[in-house]
C-alpha cells in the first residue's frame, strides 16, 4: 500500500529552527509537496520538489532524496505565525497525490 | 481575485436528509477535487474531476456523488447523510493533475450529521 510517515506534533521555540521529516512509500513518484494549515484554514502551498535536492524560499526550505523516499521541511527563524500543520504529499505514478496526516508544530515564546 | 469558492461554511443537518454543498473556481482550472478532513486521517480524496463531464472516485467515494456539467463548478452530493460523513470538506484545483501544479482550496465546509 501507499503510505505517507510524519511525526504528528514538534514543539519548537521563537526565532529558533525546526525540521519537519517526511517519508514515503508509494507507487511511483512525480513530485513531493508541502502545505501549511492553519486550524480551521484550507491548506496553503509552500513548496514542491521532484528532484533530489535542497529548493529554498525564503524562511522556509525544502528537501528531497529520492533514494531514501524522505523529504523535510526545514523552518528558520520561527515566528509564532509559524504554528500551524504542515502536510506532506507525494504525487504519485497515475498522478493522484497521497497526503500525510500531517505535522502539528506548536512554537513557545 | 483568484479564489475557490464553497457554499456552506458550516451545516449541521440530520440523517437522510439529501445536501449539496457548491464549489467554484473562477481560475480556469482543469482539475477539481473533493477531499474530506478527519483528525489524525489526513486528506482523503472523495472525488476528482480532469475536465468537464469527466469525473472518477478517489479514495473514499461511498455516499458521495459529483458532477461537472461546467468548468468552474463542482458540487459535492450526498444523497442520504449518514453521521460518519460529519467531516470538514475541502473543494480543491488546480490547472492540470500534474507535475509543478499547487491545488488551490476552498475555505472548507464543516459538514455536521446527527
Amino acid at each position: 500500500g501507499q503510505n505517507i510517515d510524519q511525526p504528528t506534533e514538534m514543539t519548537a521555540t521563537e526565532g529558533a529552527i525546526v525540521q519537519i521529516n517526511c517519508t514515503y512509500q508509494t507507487s511511483g513518484f512525480n513530485g513531493l509537496f508541502w502545505y501549511q494549515q492553519h486550524a480551521g484554514e484550507a491548506p496553503t502551498f509552500l513548496s514542491y520538489n521532484v528532484l533530489d535536492g535542497l529548493e529554498e524560499k525564503g524562511r522556509f526550505s525544502s528537501f528531497l532524496s529520492r533514494s531514501k523516499g524522505y523529504s523535510y521541511l526545514l523552518l528558520k527563524e520561527l515566528q509564532m505565525k509559524d504554528s500551524a500543520s504542515y502536510l506532506c504529499a507525494v504525487l504519485d505514478s497515475n498522478y493522484q497525490l497521497i497526503w500525510g496526516a500531517g505535522t502539528k508544530l506548536i512554537i513557545k515564546p | 481575485e483568484a479564489q475557490v469558492t464553497q457554499n456552506p461554511r458550516y451545516l449541521i443537518t440530520v440523517t437522510g436528509k439529501k445536501l449539496t454543498v457548491t464549489c467554484s473556481q473562477n481560475m480556469n482550472h482543469e482539475y477539481m477535487s473533493w477531499y474530506r478532513q478527519d483528525p489524525g486521517l489526513g486528506l482523503r480524496q472523495i472525488y476528482y474531476s480532469m475536465n468537464v463531464e469527466v469525473t472518477d472516485k478517489g479514495d473514499v467515494p461511498e455516499g458521495y456523488k459529483v458532477s461537472r456539467k461546467e468548468k468552474r463548478n463542482f458540487p459535492l452530493i450526498l444523497e442520504s447523510p449518514s453521521p460518519n460523513q460529519t467531516s470538514l470538506y475541502f473543494c480543491a484545483s488546480s490547472f492540470t493533475p500534474g507535475q509543478y501544479n499547487e491545488q488551490f482550496f476552498g475555505p472548507g465546509t464543516r459538514l455536521t450529521v446527527l
